[in-house]
Order: structure tokens, then sequence, then C-alpha cells
């Protein structure tokens, strides 16, 4: 079966700090990777997503991140932090075969941004 | 991209009753979906809505607890039904077109 891990379910850095949030998946055949984003009260934005092409992906708000198939991982990255991007971040998958549409979302990291 | 306009917001309802929620999108997609967002934790897929027909449920989840309309390609309603505390979550509705996907703000339901 399909899963997403998100290594981490908080994350703290200082403003400036690089962000890292880690994300890992398992599919026998490679997927569609998204990253989604969810300020308190909120529903879900899009920070960026991997689907075909050139495996850095560049979101929005700065953020990037990397397929590596060998790895099946998707890091989520931003270099300098801001007090804005405190929120909570997912990691989904959409599963490359039997395709549903539906999206396969990971536990979640809360990344917390200190002064 | 498209936008999902989803109501109520918040509700507080006693067990035993049930609760409507109506997910409206400003244009066509072709599929959506229902979560359920229990506190602290992730996304859980509860149904693919198809329009004209019955949605497709995942394990876990039956028709007479969250029974979902979908009449057209804009609109779909999930009906949280004889209600418990452990049905105090938030749900969120999603629609797919060919940008991607899409998702109303959340409907925090309270039942006490």
């Amino acid at each position: 079966a399909q899963s997403v891990t998100q290594l981490g379910s908080h994350v703290s850095v200082s403003e400036g700090a690089l962000v890292l949030l880690r994300c890992n998946y398992s599919s026998s055949v490679p997927p569609y990777l998204f990253w989604y984003v969810q300020y308190p009260n909120q529903g879900l934005q899009l920070l960026l997503k991997y689907t075909t092409g050139a495996t850095l992906v560049k979101g929005i708000n700065g953020f990037e991140a990397e397929f590596k198939k060998s790895e099946t991982s998707f890091h989520l990255t931003k270099p300098s932090a801001h007090m804005s991007d405190a929120a909570e971040y997912f990691c989904a998958v959409r599963p490359g075969s039997g395709n549903t549409g539906k999206l396969i979302f990971g536990q979640g990291t809360t990344l917390q941004v200190k002064p | 991209s498209a936008v999902i306009s989803q109501k109520p917001s918040r509700d507080i309802c006693q067990r035993g009753t049930s609760l409507t929620i109506q997910c409206q999108v400003d244009s066509q997609v072709t599929m959506m979906f229902w979560y359920r967002q229990q506190p602290g934790q992730s996304l859980t897929l509860i149904a693919t809505a198809n329009q004209g027909s019955e949605a497709t449920y995942e394990s876990g989840f039956v028709i007479d607890k969250f029974p979902i309309s979908r009449p057209n390609l804009t609109f779909s309603t999930l009906t949280v039904s004889n209600m418990s505390p452990e049905d105090s979550s938030i749900y969120l509705c999603s629609g797919r077109n060919d940008y991607g996907y899409t998702f109303g703000s959340g409907t925090r339901l309270t039942v006490v």
C-alpha cells in the first residue's frame, strides 16, 4: 500500500535559519508528490508539486523540494525561515498506479520559528 | 485554480443528530473528495464523491454514517449522521481539475 512518512512531528528553527522538512514515500511506481501548508483554522494551500521532469521543484514563499527517486524522498527546504512560515506542513502523494486521483497525506510537521 | 466555499465553518451539535456540510466550487472539477482531520493529526480520506453515482468509501467509512451527494460537477455534500463525540473533527472537501487540487477551508465540528 502507498504511504507517506514525515520524519519529525515538530521542527523548531530560528528566524533566518535553514528549514528542512523531511518526507519519504513508498510507491512501486513514481508518484506525483505535493507539499501543502495549513495555517490555523484554514484549509490547505499548495506550496509545490512534482509530477514529471525536473526533480528540483520551486514553490511559493521561497520553498523548494527535490524528488530523489533512489531515496524515495521529497524533502522540503527553505534557505531562510521567516516568522510567517510557522504553520503545519503536509507531504502528500498521488500514487502513480491504480490512479483514483486521491491523495495520501503524511502525518504532518509543525514548524515553529523562533525570533 | 478553483476556489471552494465550504459551509458551515464550524458547528456544535448534540449527539445523535446529523450535520450536512456543503462544498461549492467556482468551476467544474473532475473529482471531489472528503477528508477528516482529527485534532493534531493528518488528513484521512473518507470517500471520493462521484457525480451522479454512489460515493466510493475508504476502509473504515460507510455510507450509512457518512452519506455523500454530488449532483453536479461543482457541488457536493457530506452528512455526518447519528453523531457521537468521537466524530468531533475537522472535515475538509477537496476538488481536482486539470490544474491540480484545491481544498475548502474546513468545517470544525464539535459533538457534545
